[in-house]
């Protein structure tokens, strides 16, 4: 069975900061991982996934995202946070056509 | 406009009441899917659907059933709704060919069942 796990249900990070989401997985066979972001009363956005290859993986709104396969973690991360940043992300592990999403956790960016 | 729409996007309701959330996308998805969003607990899938009368349990199938009649609708059924049907619920779509494509999600169906 797949699980993804967030550790946190909350970061806070000031404005111009960087900022990391985590999130660790385990799967059996080749994970495909996703993250996604939920901005107030609206569906989930795609953000970025990784596939093969790169380790580090460059997605939407300067959103970056580290695969470590040792470590089973593909950690979500911006070098510079913003306030509308401020929304719930989602980490998501789909190796077959299941799809497992993980807790989520809520990014409040302080000015 | 590429998109995935849902109705009703609000509904309260009692308890035994039969209700049908639609679902449907015009961007030709062959797999479409049903989710389930609750604080705490993330977002857990439902049902999914890789075609036309293709369809699988996922997580939390429980107390719903689905039907995919047409490639572009997806409906979730709810026959006897419990109040721990109470939920946000997200209809998504994607193509089939790669299960790494990322999925597009509806604006979600706020469900209250009292």
């Amino acid at each position: 069975a797949q699980s993804v796990a967030q550790p946190e249900d909350q970061v806070n990070v000031a404005e111009g900061n960087p900022l990391t989401v985590k999130c660790t997985y385990s799967v059996s066979g080749n994970p495909y991982l996703f993250w996604y972001v939920q901005y107030p009363n609206r569906g989930l956005q795609f953000l970025l996934k990784y596939i093969t290859g790169d380790n580090l993986v460059k997605g939407s709104y300067g959103f970056e995202a580290e695969f470590n396969k040792s470590q089973t973690s593909f950690h979500l991360k911006k070098p510079s946070a913003l306030v509308s940043d401020s929304a719930l992300y989602f980490c998501a592990v789909t190796p077959d056509q299941k799809v497992t999403f993980g807790t989520g956790t809520k990014l409040q960016v302080i000015p | 406009e590429a998109q995935v729409t849902q109705n009703p996007r609000y509904l309260i309701t009692v308890t035994g009441k039969k209700l049908t959330v639609t679902c449907s996308q015009n961007m030709n998805h062959e797999y479409m899917s049903w989710y389930r969003q609750d604080p705490g607990l993330g977002l857990r899938q439902i049902y999914y659907s890789m075609n036309v009368e293709v369809t699988d349990k996922g997580d939390v199938p429980e107390g719903y059933k689905v039907s995919r009649k047409e490639k572009r609708n997806f409906p979730l059924i709810l026959e006897s709704p419990s109040p721990n049907q109470t939920s946000l619920y997200f209809c998504a779509s994607r193509p089939l060919a790669r299960k790494y494509n990322e999925q597009f999600f509806g604006p979600g169906t706020r469900l209250t069942v009292l």
